[in-house]
C-alpha cells in the first residue's frame, strides 16, 4: 500500500482565494483524521470522520474551514476564503476504528497563503 | 480536557550516545493510550513507539524504549546508541480510547545527533 496520500505537497495563494487539499486514506482504514500543524499552536485535530460520516468537527476553526469525505478512499478539507493565519502544514492519516490504533500519516500539505 | 507537555523544546548527543526525551500528561482517565511520533525533515509524521496505560511493562521497539509511570503521569522516551537518523522532532501523545481516536500532541522535542 502507498499510504496516505495527499495532494498538493505545496500550495501558494492569494488571500481571498478558494483553496482544496486532498486526500486519499490507506485502503480499509474507517477512520479519517485532518490535524493541522503550526509553529504557535503545534498538532491540532480539526475533524474527524468514521465511516465517511464526521464525528468530531470541533477542531474546525471557523465557518471558513469545511471538510467532506464523500466515499471511503477520498476527502477534502477546504478554505474558503483562505487567510495568512491559514498559513500551515495540514496533514491528514487514517486508521482502522479502535482503541489505541495506529494512525498513518500523510506527508502533509504545506500551504501559504499571501 | 487532556494535556501533554514536553519540557524540552530542543537536544544534542551524540552519534551512540543514549538520550531521553521527557513527557507529561494531565487526564482523568483510567484507561488511555500513549503514543511517540517521529517527525523528520521530510515532514511525515511515524510512529516510534506505543503504550497501553493498563499495562505495566514498558514498551521496546529496538532501539526505543518507554518509562511509563501512571501515578506521576510520566511517559519518556529512550532512545540507545543513537543514530544520525534518529534526527527528528520528537511528539508525545496521548489517545482517549472513549468516543473519537483523536491524538492531543505535546509541543515536541527537537532532537539532533551529531557524528
Amino acid at each position: 500500500d502507498a499510504g496516505v496520500i495527499q495532494s498538493p505537497r505545496h500550495e501558494v495563494t492569494e488571500m481571498g482565494q478558494e483553496v482544496t487539499l486532498r486526500c486519499k486514506p490507506i485502503s480499509g482504514h474507517n477512520s479519517l483524521f485532518w490535524y493541522r500543524q503550526t509553529m504557535m499552536r503545534g498538532l491540532e485535530l480539526l475533524i474527524y470522520f468514521n465511516n465517511n460520516v464526521p464525528i468530531d468537527d470541533s477542531g474546525m476553526p471557523e465557518d471558513r474551514f469545511s471538510a467532506k469525505m464523500p466515499n471511503a478512499s477520498f476527502s477534502t478539507l477546504k478554505i474558503q476564503p483562505s487567510e495568512p493565519r491559514d498559513s500551515a502544514v495540514y496533514f491528514c492519516a487514517s486508521s482502522l476504528s479502535g482503541a489505541g490504533t495506529e494512525a498513518f500519516f500523510g506527508q502533509g500539505t504545506r500551504l501559504t497563503v499571501v | 480536557a487532556q494535556t501533554v507537555t514536553q519540557s524540552q523544546p530542543e537536544m544534542s548527543v551524540q552519534e551512540a550516545e543514549t538520550v531521553t526525551l521527557s513527557c507529561t500528561y494531565d487526564t482523568s482517565e483510567s484507561n488511555y493510550y500513549l503514543f511517540w511520533y517521529k517527525q523528520p525533515p521530510s515532514r511525515q509524521m511515524i510512529l516510534v513507539i506505543r503504550q497501553e496505560a493498563y499495562k505495566q511493562q514498558n514498551a521496546t521497539e529496538n532501539r526505543f524504549s518507554v518509562n511509563f509511570q501512571k501515578a506521576a503521569k510520566s511517559f519518556s522516551l529512550k532512545i540507545s546508541d543513537s543514530q544520525l537518523g534518529d534526527t527528528a522532532m520528537y511528539f508525545c501523545a496521548f489517545m482517549n480510547p472513549q468516543g473519537a481516536q483523536k491524538l492531543v500532541f505535546g509541543q515536541g522535542t527537537r532532537l539532533t545527533i551529531n557524528p
